[in-house]
């Protein structure tokens, strides 16, 4: 059974600065695994998918890498801002599209 | 494009009373999906429909939940009777149902019970 695990589960950091968030899975045979944002009351926002084939995506200050074999990815944020705050989910696919998520985590970005 | 579509967006119900949410996914999109997120936690997959037809239930509480998704469109989730531990979101997701896609979710119903 797939576990997903994120660390930290809270971040508060300055604006401006570039941070890392963790997340590990113990069934590393995934087809794919997804980033997403969630802001408060609302629904989730996928940010960035990775193929399993892939090693890493980037969408503008957000860059997603993928290590398969060592059940882990890391979502890079680079020069943070005020309205990347929100809670960031980890989620891999397991195959039959079963998507499994992760706790998040959440970001606080300071002004 | 029109997103995935939700209601209501909040409701409040006593325990032991029955609950129906409704969901429309994406025009095209092929896979269904409801999830289960309680406070604090991750969404947790509660059933998965490919057109109208169940890919996944093992996470459904099959003696309260019920959902079903008749021709392959939209779908409704029933819980009936509640339980206090109920109390949470109730997330819609959908995608084209090909396999390595990303899913688009609702803005969800928040269900409290009281």
């Amino acid at each position: 059974k797939q576990e997903v695990t994120q660390i930290p589960a809270a971040l508060s950091v300055p604006e401006g600065e570039n941070l890392v968030l963790n997340c590990s899975f113990t069934d590393s045979a995934i087809y794919n695994l997804q980033w997403f944002r969630q802001d408060p009351g609302k629904g989730l926002t996928s940010l960035l998918l990775i193929q399993s084939s892939q090693r890493e995506q980037t969408s503008g200050r957000l860059n997603a890498s993928l290590d398969k074999s060592s059940g882990r990815s890391t979502l890079y944020i680079a020069a943070s801002q005020p309205g990347d705050s929100a809670t960031y989910l980890c989620a891999p696919d397991t195959g039959g599209f079963k998507t499994i998520f992760g706790a998040g985590t959440r970001l606080f970005v300071k002004a | 494009e029109a997103g995935v579509a939700q209601s209501p967006r909040y409701k409040i119900i006593e325990k032991r009373q029955s609950v129906a949410f409704w969901c429309n996914p994406i025009s095209g999109h092929a896979t269904l999906y409801w999830y289960q997120q309680i406070l604090g936690q991750g969404p947790k997959l509660l059933i998965q429909f490919q057109n109208n037809g169940v890919v996944d239930d093992s996470q459904l509480p099959k003696d309260r939940f019920s959902a079903e998704r008749l021709k392959g469109v939209d779908s409704t989730l029933k819980i009936q009777p509640a339980k206090l531990e109920d109390s949470a979101v109730y997330l819609c997701a959908s995608s084209h149902g090909q396999g390595g896609e990303p899913l688009h979710f609702g803005n969800g119903t928040r269900l409290t019970v009281t």
